[in-house]
């Protein structure tokens, strides 16, 4: 089946830094990619869209100043959570589609000290 | 609008016992439904999907799941749970265009003892 892959599965960082999570679309490509947010207990936030070779859709009450996403090529979008703060500390995934499919990355748990 | 209704939040079941998780959807249209599955700190599982066709379909470690259009339900199976089993389990639904994302439901814990 597809694979989506996500870098690093887990990162630790100060408060004001930004950091950047990777996701790839393996053995397909996807024009289109999702990011979801999931805290601790709960279920997947949808936070935006990410198109290929466009601007992302967000989601209600996300900052697309904070997540700044880029979806350069088929297989690669990333999310940029700039100048992070101890409230993004979150489990991030992104997700690809193909063939009516939903194939999920492995997640990145993201801690902001 | 979509969306989608795990009813139990928690669910304690018996190592050898029968296993149900409810799910309920709302779509404007033809929905293709999936169930997930996430052990702590990781990532999400699929388990099995449902496109079209039987309504019963089969899906990877003895799971089963039945669509039901008339109840807008898609519940997932296991006659016999086992200690591994333990986890979150989500139901998503979605439409048959890869480019919207899934709605999922909240998700139902699932605890197995001895």
């Amino acid at each position: 089946g597809a694979v989506v892959s996500q870098h690093p599965s887990w990162v630790i960082c100060k408060s004001g830094t930004s950091v950047k999570i990777e996701c790839r679309s393996l053995d397909f490509q996807a024009t289109t990619m999702f990011w979801y947010r999931q805290f601790p207990k709960q279920s997947l936030m949808l936070m935006a869209t990410s198109n290929e070779g466009s601007k992302a859709t967000y989601e209600q009450g996300v900052e697309k100043d904070k997540f700044l996403i880029n979806h350069a090529s088929l297989t690669l979008s990333t999310l940029t959570v700039t100048s992070a703060h101890p409230e993004d500390s979150s489990f991030y995934i992104c997700s690809a589609r193909e063939n009516s499919g939903g194939f999920f990355g492995p997640g990145t748990r993201l801690t902001v000290l | 609008a979509q969306s989608v209704t795990q009813p139990d939040i928690h669910i304690t079941v018996s190592e050898g016992a029968s296993l149900e998780l409810r799910c309920n959807y709302s779509y404007g249209a033809t929905p293709y439904l999936f169930w997930y599955v996430q052990s702590p700190g990781q990532g999400l599982q699929l388990l099995l999907k449902y496109f079209s066709g039987d309504t019963l379909v089969q899906g990877i470690k003895g799971f089963e799941a039945e669509f039901k259009r008339s109840q807008s339900s898609f519940n997932l199976r296991k006659p016999s749970v086992h200690w591994s089993d333990a986890a979150e389990y989500f139901c998503a639904v979605g439409a048959n265009s890869g480019n919207t994302p899934l709605v999922f439901g909240k998700g139902t814990r699932l605890s197995v003892i001895a």
